[in-house]
């Protein structure tokens, strides 16, 4: 069983919908958790962190729930610029090592 | 703001060479930095994990004799594929961080192929 499991999607959105992606993590050590965005070819990038509490960022909402080892991200009014593989990440470990999941796809489509 | 760099950005070699990958951070000190591939549709998957004038720890599954990482200075670490294959064409991405526990900056990655 991968460590970080995520549903590849494709997720294919109109401009303006709102989209949920879900995520579950099997290590109950994993310490903190992450939305990374990566474009097509390029480097990942932080998207934000994700706390128990929620955190919200403009039109993103992350959730964790440790109880059921469950990860969510919300993109409400989603943009064309939205477009991208939004992965998962998990740290563990003494340097924090990072896990990623296979990432879920979004197109947002004009 | 916190860069890294990665050189090159791809490359293409015959199967035997060795394929040299430089990752540096350019604006502040990387104590830790750590190395990672990735496959066509495939999510990152850490190679090994490398601090400063220490030798680097790798992932289970992953040859150190094959992929030599060097990080000697604060600002610059190499990982050297060593007589590699087609099976080794993949992203290679590195990423720094000020130490363990921070937060990692990623280089822009190098995509090799492997003929």
């Amino acid at each position: 069983r991968k460590e970080v499991e995520q549903d590849p999607g494709p997720f294919n959105v109109p401009e303006g919908a709102t989209v949920a992606f879900n995520c579950t993590y099997s290590n109950s050590a994993s310490q903190s958790f992450f939305w990374y965005r990566q474009d097509c070819r390029k480097e990942p990038k932080l998207l934000m962190s994700v706390y128990s509490s929620g955190n919200e960022d403009g039109r993103f909402t992350a959730q964790l729930n440790r109880a059921s080892q469950y990860i969510s991200l919300l993109i409400r009014d989603s943009k064309l610029s939205d477009s991208a593989t939004y992965l998962c990440v998990g740290t563990s470990g003494s340097a924090r090592q990072l896990t990623f999941g296979s990432g879920t796809q979004l197109t947002v489509l004009p | 703001g916190a860069v890294v760099s990665q050189h090159p950005s791809w490359v293409i070699c015959k199967s035997g060479t060795s394929v040299k990958i430089e990752c540096r951070s350019l604006d502040f000190q990387a104590t830790t930095m750590f190395w990672y591939r990735q496959f066509p549709k495939q999510s990152l998957m850490l190679m090994a994990t490398s601090n400063e004038g220490s030798k680097a720890t790798y992932e289970q599954g992953v040859e150190k004799d094959k992929f030599l990482i060097n990080h000697a200075s604060l600002t610059l670490s190499t990982l050297t594929v060593t007589s590699a294959h087609p099976e080794d064409s993949s992203f290679y991405i590195c990423s720094a961080s000020r130490g363990p526990g921070n937060e990692q900056f990623f280089g822009p990655g190098t995509r090799l192929t492997v003929l």
